[in-house]
């Protein structure tokens, strides 16, 4: 039974045509994660929500926005995607920061 | 900044032929070490948590340990369905973030 699912699997949009990437969780944890990650690269922390409280990395570009309207669900917008946004953007949860973290299967984002 | 190394790059094994993956760290406070599993076109699968030097964790095949600035997923006798990347993340501080190592991608072959 899926934990984390993340919709849709692929997505492929136009240079500088907003997208909108959805993750949701039947786990009720308090932490949700968007990460990015590029072919043979670590996951890259792009920000968080502990409950409703956002939190950016430091190095997160403008372009990529976050909304977590309640528990199960949080969005992924990047507002003007650049041919450097292609990646697989993975979404996690954890019930407290500092323990495992569960992740979806990922939305690989194509740029056109 | 917290750093995490991961070696090799890509290991090849026949099946049966143990072997250790490693991930060395240099972090400021380890609140966690987490291994995970990841498959081609994937999200991370949750391994193992560590979080003190000498804690040692089994699952079938698989066994990690953790010394002050490394840790080690020993893989026992691996079987072709063992074929993945393997991912080693820290978590220090009180931030919610998790530090990743490239990883080591294994392939097992008959």
């Amino acid at each position: 039974d899926a934990m984390v699912i993340q919709n849709p699997r692929y997505q492929v949009t136009q240079f500088g045509k907003p997208v909108t990437l959805s993750c949701s969780q039947t786990l009720n944890h308090n932490v949700m994660y968007w990460y990015q990650q590029k072919s043979s690269q670590a996951p890259k922390l792009l920000f968080h929500y502990y409950d409703k409280d956002f939190n950016n990395e430091a190095d997160t570009p403008d372009n990529f926005q976050s909304r977590r309207p309640n528990t199960s669900f949080c969005f992924l917008d990047i507002r003007s995607p650049g041919l450097g946004d292609a990646a697989m953007y993975l979404c996690a949860t954890s019930r407290e920061p500092q323990q495992p973290q569960h992740f979806g299967d990922g939305t690989r984002l194509s740029i056109l | 900044e917290d750093q995490v190394t991961q070696s090799p790059e890509a290991l090849r094994l026949q099946e049966g032929e143990s072997s250790s993956l490693n991930c060395s760290y240099t972090v400021s406070g380890l609140r966690g070490l987490f291994w995970y599993r990841q498959d081609p076109g994937k999200g991370p699968e949750f391994l193992f948590t560590l979080y003190s030097a000498g804690e040692e964790k089994e699952k079938e095949r698989l066994k990690a340990t953790l010394t002050k600035k490394e840790s080690f997923l020993h893989i026992t006798a691996p079987k072709p369905e063992d074929s993945a990347t393997y991912l080693c993340a820290v978590n220090t501080g009180t931030a919610s973030k998790l530090t990743f190592g490239t990883g080591t991608r294994l392939q097992v072959t008959l």
